[in-house]
């Protein structure tokens, strides 16, 4: 059974460093082709991808926020850490773990989903 | 990079009948397209990948079509519990993924 769930601070001032971890079971990122991403999405708005890390430690990022953002893994804990630097009010929003294939039946889409956690970024 | 346009922002429909929701690829991304239903508060649920084929657990009522730049997802027979925003995403040349900004199906 595949789970992933976030956790991280649901409070944030502006210009503080975000951290978010994503704990996964059921896969393991160092399995050829697996790979793990984040997506967030503000308050009724769109979904927009963040950041994906494979498992050979390649990582791929936002073009609007790769200068943000920095992705890592720890396989021996099965957990993915993204941060991201000098927030501002408009990256609130619920930010998303998910798990995405490059090889296999749907290779290139998102199969299992955290639930999410709220983020809010306000002095 | 693609830019992935769904049509219409917000769709209403009565339960029962069918529902129509399009997604426009800026180029080519061939059968390379997902799409994904997401109720309040939940994490988005794949529904369909390969333009076309159903992810596991997904009704038959789903059904999607198209290729190249035009794809279509049609609910038949709507239930209530169909009603939530409709995200499609293509994955032909990735990273990045890019998703379209959403189509709201709500109860006419």
């Amino acid at each position: 059974q595949v789970t992933l769930r976030e956790s991280g601070p649901a409070l944030v001032k502006p210009t503080q460093t975000l951290s978010l971890t994503c704990t996964f079971s059921g896969f393991s990122l160092s399995t050829s082709g697996m790979c793990v991403s984040w997506i967030r999405q503000p308050p009724g708005k769109a979904l927009e991808w963040l950041a994906l890390i494979d498992w050979d430690d390649e990582k791929y990022y936002s073009t609007s926020l790769k200068t943000r953002l920095t992705i890592s893994k720890d396989n021996s804990k099965n957990q993915v850490v993204l941060t991201m630097t000098n927030l501002d009010p408009v990256d609130t929003g619920t930010y998303y773990c998910a798990r995405i294939r490059t090889a296999g039946s749907h290779f290139g889409t998102f199969d299992y989903w955290g639930q999410g956690t709220l983020v809010t970024v306000s002095s | 990079e693609i830019v992935m346009t769904q049509s219409p922002a917000t769709l209403s429909v009565s339960p029962g009948e069918v529902a129509t929701l399009s997604c426009r690829a800026s180029q080519s991304v061939g059968s390379n397209l997902a799409w994904y239903q997401q109720k309040p508060g939940q994490a988005p649920r794949l529904l369909i990948y390969g333009a076309f084929t159903r992810a596991t657990g997904i009704p038959a009522r789903f059904s999607g079509s198209g290729s190249g730049t035009e794809f279509t997802l049609t609910i038949s027979s709507l239930q209530s519990e169909d009603f939530a925003v409709y995200y499609c995403q293509q994955y032909n040349k990735w990273p990045p993924i890019i998703f379209g900004q959403g189509t709201k199906l709500e109860i006419k």
